[in-house]
């Protein structure tokens, strides 16, 4: 069965400090994994697709990581602002499905 | 750049009742999605519309009908509220598949009493 685990489930941090998120997968074939931003009372927002050949990837103080042989992403946001308080929400495709599997999401809270 | 536009926003049903959700977008996107979200459940897809035309059932299907009525508008009907069905339900639509990317709508908070 496709799965996708995220961890941790939250996370608490002050404002400009840095954290990781982590994203574990089974799924199979894989096709790619997309990180999705959710704010509060809002409809999720993609911020960055890794595909299988890719193991690095930035939008701005976002950067995901991901390592097939593994099974494993992570999202690095760097030097964190308050508007980052929100849940990350790990997507993953499966080669040849319209279904994907996603992970519960971390609920990430900045403080000032 | 209205995006995936969903209505409505918030409602309040009784058990029994029966009740349309829409939904619509601009962005001339072929497949289109709705997903219901339950707290620590994570988003679950009830049924998608790969194209115009075409529909299929998803992870939980079971008590809800969709409409693709043309390339814009896909809608979500539940026939007989159940208080089980209270969640927040997220419409959204890709170019081609959830392999591109998926925009989603801001969401109908629904309440079964």
């Amino acid at each position: 069965k496709n799965q996708v685990e995220q961890s941790p489930q939250s996370l608490i941090i002050l404002e400009g400090k840095n954290c990781t998120l982590q994203c574990n997968y089974t799924v199979s074939p894989f096709s790619n994994l997309r990180w999705y931003k959710q704010d509060t009372g809002r409809g999720p927002v993609s911020l960055t697709i890794m595909t299988f050949s890719e193991n690095t990837k930035s939008n701005g103080r976002y950067t995901a990581t991901l390592d097939a042989d593994t099974k494993q992403s992570s999202l690095h946001i760097t030097a964190s602002q308050l508007s980052d308080s929100a849940s990350y929400i790990c997507v993953v495709s499966a080669g040849g499905s319209y279904i994907p599997t996603f992970g519960r999401g971390t609920s990430l809270i900045v403080h000032p | 750049n209205a995006g995936v536009t969903q209505t409505p926003k918030f409602q309040v049903l009784k058990t029994g009742q029966s009740m349309t959700l829409q939904c619509a977008q601009d962005m001339n996107h072929n497949s289109m999605y709705w997903y219901r979200q339950d707290p620590g459940m994570g988003l679950r897809l009830i049924y998608y519309s790969a194209s115009e035309g075409t529909t299929d059932k998803g992870e939980v299907p079971n008590g809800y009908n969709v409409s693709r009525l043309n390339k814009r508008e896909f809608s979500l009907r539940l026939e007989s509220a159940a208080p089980s069905q209270t969640s927040v339900y997220f419409c959204a639509s890709s170019e081609q598949g959830m392999n591109t990317e998926a925009f989603f709508g801001q969401g109908t908070r629904l309440t079964v009493v």
